[in-house]
């Protein structure tokens, strides 16, 4: 049962280029969530999916995509990286009715 | 604008003795609080919760309390252990209508120093 797991670790990549996270979970949980985590900053939430085929903005989501392939599958897209999205990156999942989330152990993703 | 802060970036304290952590908030349409603790190279893992229906909850060592009229929640850990040195973030969220989706609004975090 390895809870929520993501991929890479780590990650440098030039201005311009394109990556995609992984993030997948066997929790059973509906929800699932992308956050960034800057110094000073606290968590802050890029975009969540209530539930499998559904997708939502969250508080920063702009220059990121994402895709919930199924109900384990969330991931992350960055289709033209720029240094100020040079960050920790956290996949979380959760059910609905409960506020708990489950975070993966991060991507530090560095753009220079 | 910061829904959630936690104004203390640090707090150092002695093992034995009894560590208080801090949150205010502005939004009052929270009414459900969390707090996470993060390990260095790891995901933040969850500790403790309090609805607002409550004002204490107690789980071993921690304890929350929620002050609503003041929009103020703290963490205290008694006895505070070396094991406990983390980052410590408070978290909100608002299931006013059901359409929170769980979504948490985090403080920006406080690291925790226990000395032996």
């Amino acid at each position: 049962n390895a809870g929520v797991t993501q991929t890479p670790k780590f990650q440098v990549l030039k201005t311009g280029q394109s990556m995609t996270l992984q993030c997948a979970q066997d929790m059973n949980h509906n929800s699932m969530y992308w956050y960034r985590q800057d110094p000073g900053m606290g968590l802050r939430l890029i975009y969540y999916s209530a539930s499998e085929g559904t997708t939502d903005k969250g508080e920063v989501p702009n220059g990121y995509n994402v895709s919930r392939l199924n109900k384990r599958e969330f991931s992350l897209r960055l289709e033209s990286a720029a240094p100020s999205q040079t960050s920790v990156y956290f996949c979380a999942a959760g059910g609905l009715r409960s506020y708990e989330q489950y975070f993966g152990p991060g991507t530090r993703l560095t753009v220079t | 604008d910061q829904q959630v802060k936690q104004n203390s970036p640090s707090l150092s304290v002695q093992e034995g003795r009894i560590s208080i952590l801090n949150c205010d908030y502005t939004n009052s349409m929270f009414d459900y609080f969390l707090w996470y603790k993060k390990y260095p190279a790891e995901g933040p893992t969850f500790l403790i919760s309090i609805s607002s229906i409550k004002d204490k909850n107690e789980d071993g060592r921690f304890t929350v309390f929620l002050n609503k009229s003041a929009k103020h929640l703290s963490l205290h850990i008694v006895p505070s252990q070396p094991g406990d040195s983390a980052v410590y973030f408070c978290a909100a969220t608002s299931n006013a209508g059901g359409t929170s989706y769980g979504k948490l609004t985090f403080g920006q975090g406080t690291i925790l120093t226990v000395h032996p």
